[in-house]
């Protein structure tokens, strides 16, 4: 069955280290997300990307990056990892077909910044 | 620009007990709306949807109606179950060409007690 995996599903760090975070999917969706949720705050996009070589800034992009080098993969990069960095993250994708705006998710990464 | 607005939670219910969860949005345009649905654990999952005024997304015993004169998109549930405790998300996704992205509410934690 096609699926969205993540990876690591926990995670501990040391401020000042960077950190990647993977994300595949198996749907050969064009559209990739990636959120953190945060008490009080819900989902907030990081970055998404529509196709591969592509990649855009959403909401809370400061400190992270991402590169879409294929279609499955969507790595999320903390460059240099901040305590306000502590959160759940959880990727998403989509097929990117107009009448089909349905995002999947996967399971979610706890990212602990110490 | 674009925005959903739940209610504070956490909603606690009695089974059997009817549920309603609000949300309104803005947004420019004719958006298509969602609920998605968190349970302990796991990663979002799409509840229901409507892409236009007037239509009622409806699964599992939910139901919502897309209310243009209002900008709502209130959830509703005649009687839960306690396999309904779960964090609900309202969502919205602007009208138009190739934008795929979701503007998500904060959340709302139902808790249903037997």
């Amino acid at each position: 069955d096609a699926e969205i995996t993540q990876s690591p599903r926990h995670k501990i760090t040391e401020t000042g280290r960077q950190v990647t975070l993977a994300c595949h999917q198996t749907w050969n969706h064009n559209n990739m997300f990636w959120y953190r949720q945060d008490l009080g705050h819900g989902l907030r996009l990081i970055h998404y990307s529509y196709g591969v070589q592509d990649t855009n800034k959403g909401e809370v992009s400061d400190g992270y990056s991402v590169s879409r080098s294929n279609t499955e993969d969507l790595p999320l990069t903390l460059e240099s990892a901040a305590s306000s960095q502590t959160s759940v993250y959880f990727c998403a994708s989509s097929v990117g077909l107009a009448g089909n705006n349905e995002q999947f998710f996967g399971p979610g990464t706890r990212l602990t910044v110490l | 620009g674009d925005s959903v607005t739940q209610m504070e939670g956490p909603v606690t219910l009695s089974e059997e007990a009817f549920l309603t969860i609000n949300c309104t949005y803005t947004a420019t345009g004719y958006p298509s709306l969602f609920w998605y649905v968190q349970y302990p654990g796991e990663g979002l999952q799409l509840l229901l949807k409507a892409t236009k005024a007037d239509d009622k997304g409806s699964n599992k015993g939910f139901e919502a109606t897309y209310r243009k004169e209002t900008t709502s998109f209130h959830l509703e549930k005649g009687s839960v179950q306690v396999s309904d405790s779960a964090v609900y998300f309202c969502a919205l996704r602007t009208s138009g060409g190739s934008n795929y992205k979701l503007t998500f509410g904060k959340g709302t934690l139902l808790t249903v007690n037997p």
